[in-house]
């Protein structure tokens, strides 16, 4: 049973908007929550992070929300560019050193 | 600072056959890690490595994987005998404390391995 999901396989948004990722967890227990982005053939890179005990985090361009109530967080990306064209993967931890992920969102910024 | 390294990129093997993928951290991370990616779907989490010591196995799919890290350096991760559901991507990622928003993990580029 999947802990982190991500039910948006894809999304497509034109260059300057927003673009917004979701993930799902289960697991009340996760401490901290990542966003990965990946392009082909590369492995995962680290984009932002969330400590539970925080509600919103922002790093430039990328804010990353969380609402434990729902158990849900979001990445925003504002504006789009074409080079955020990625898969982007949801991770959740607990013990500090194992990530969960989720199955990833294909994102296409259009120009 | 050079980045985590994997050997090979790809690696296509007939079932039965056994194949040993090698990971270099980067330099100086003493915890090191494995995970896998099956068919397009999420990234699993496979083992945890601190130093030499095994932490974590809890991944591991069957006795069929061994993963090694003599010396607390290098690792490598032997399927054998291999089997079809064996083919996915591995990752390997390495940290320089337990990984958390902190001090994420980094990740090589992966390891494609098709068992036909």
């Amino acid at each position: 049973d999947q802990q982190v999901k991500q039910n948006s396989p894809s999304l497509s948004v034109q260059e300057g908007r927003i673009s917004i990722l979701n993930c799902d967890y289960t697991n009340s227990m996760f401490d901290y929550f990542l966003w990965y982005k990946k392009y082909p053939a590369e492995g995962p890179t680290f984009l932002i992070s969330i400590s539970s005990i925080k509600d919103k985090n922002e790093d430039g361009r990328f804010t990353v929300f969380l609402n434990k109530s729902a158990k849900h967080l979001s990445l925003h990306i504002v504006p789009s560019q074409p080079g955020d064209s990625a898969v982007y993967f949801c991770a959740a931890a607990y013990s500090s050193y194992k990530l969960i992920f989720g199955s990833g969102t294909r994102l296409l910024v259009r120009p | 600072e050079a980045g985590v390294t994997q050997f090979p990129s790809h690696s296509v093997i007939e079932k039965g056959q056994t194949v040993t993928l090698r990971c270099d951290p980067i330099s100086g991370h003493d915890n090191l890690y494995w995970y896998r990616r099956v068919m397009g779907k999420e990234i699993k989490f496979l083992l945890h490595f601190v130093k030499e010591s095994k932490q974590d196995e809890s991944g591991m799919p069957n006795n069929r994987f061994l993963a090694e890290r003599t010396g607390g350096t290098y690792s490598t991760l032997k399927v054998q005998p291999a089997e079809l559901e064996d083919s996915g991507v591995y990752f390997c990622a390495s940290s320089q404390d337990r990984g958390t928003g902190e001090s994420p993990l980094h990740f090589g580029n992966g390891t494609r391995l098709t068992v036909t």
